[in-house]
């Protein structure tokens, strides 16, 4: 089946670096990318959209200077926090739609900013 | 592996009960949980039930957890054309909350 490789899983950093986690599609072209942000016990929240080759579409409240979103090919998204500070620091997932199969998801990556 | 599966599509009939399927295949799971994505929006979480528990209750849903046989279900009472939506099981096991998800199960309602 569809397999999306998120890393990484956790990740700890100070307080004004910029961290970037990495979704891979690894058997199938992700045609489009959604970029999720979660607080625990909570829905996911939609950051963004991303086809491949174009810019994200953002939704409404964040901030795409903070939040980079790369789709540079259709195996391929990146997700840069920029200037991290500990308000950030949530758990962050994105999901892959293909042509032939269902939604697939990466398994997340655990942000923390000290 | 650590496959979480469901079907892809499930038609029902407003007004019938709707139960979407999931299996899992590891035993350690702690969290399992039912998501739904309608139609141009984001993921909500729907419900979601600890491992050592065996059925969970909230107004139109019950979710049905079988952990010998490693499935887990979503009920929908009396489904309604609001109920249209691709629904995913997902399971977290352990304190990262890393997630396997299913592929999502898009429910259809016929008038």
């Amino acid at each position: 089946g569809a397999v999306v490789s998120q890393h990484p899983s956790w990740v700890i950093c100070k307080s004004g670096t910029s961290v970037k986690i990495e979704c891979r599609s690894l058997d199938f072209q992700a045609t489009t990318m959604f970029w999720y942000r979660q607080f625990p016990k909570q829905s996911l929240m939609l950051m963004a959209t991303s086809n491949e080759g174009s810019k994200a579409t953002y939704e409404q409240g964040v901030e795409k200077d903070k939040f980079l979103i790369n789709h540079a090919s259709l195996t391929l998204s990146t997700l840069t926090v920029t200037s991290a500070h500990p308000e950030d620091s949530s758990f962050y997932i994105c999901s892959a739609r293909g042509e032939k199969y269902g939604y697939t998801f990466g398994s997340g990556t655990r942000l923390t900013v000290v | 592996g650590e496959d979480v599966e469901q079907s892809l599509f499930l038609s029902v009939r407003e007004g019938d009960s709707s139960v979407i399927n999931c299996t899992y295949t590891d035993s350690s799971s702690t969290y399992l949980y039912w998501y739904k994505q309608e139609p141009g929006a984001g993921l909500q979480l729907l419900t979601y039930i600890f491992s050592n528990m065996d059925m969970k209750q909230d107004q139109r849903l019950t979710v049905l957890l079988n952990k010998k046989d490693k499935h887990l279900s979503l009920r929908i009472a009396d489904t309604q054309t609001g109920d249209s939506a691709i629904y995913f099981c997902a399971e977290t096991r352990d304190s990262n909350y890393q997630l396997i998800w299913g592929a999502g199960t898009k429910l259809i309602i016929k008038p």
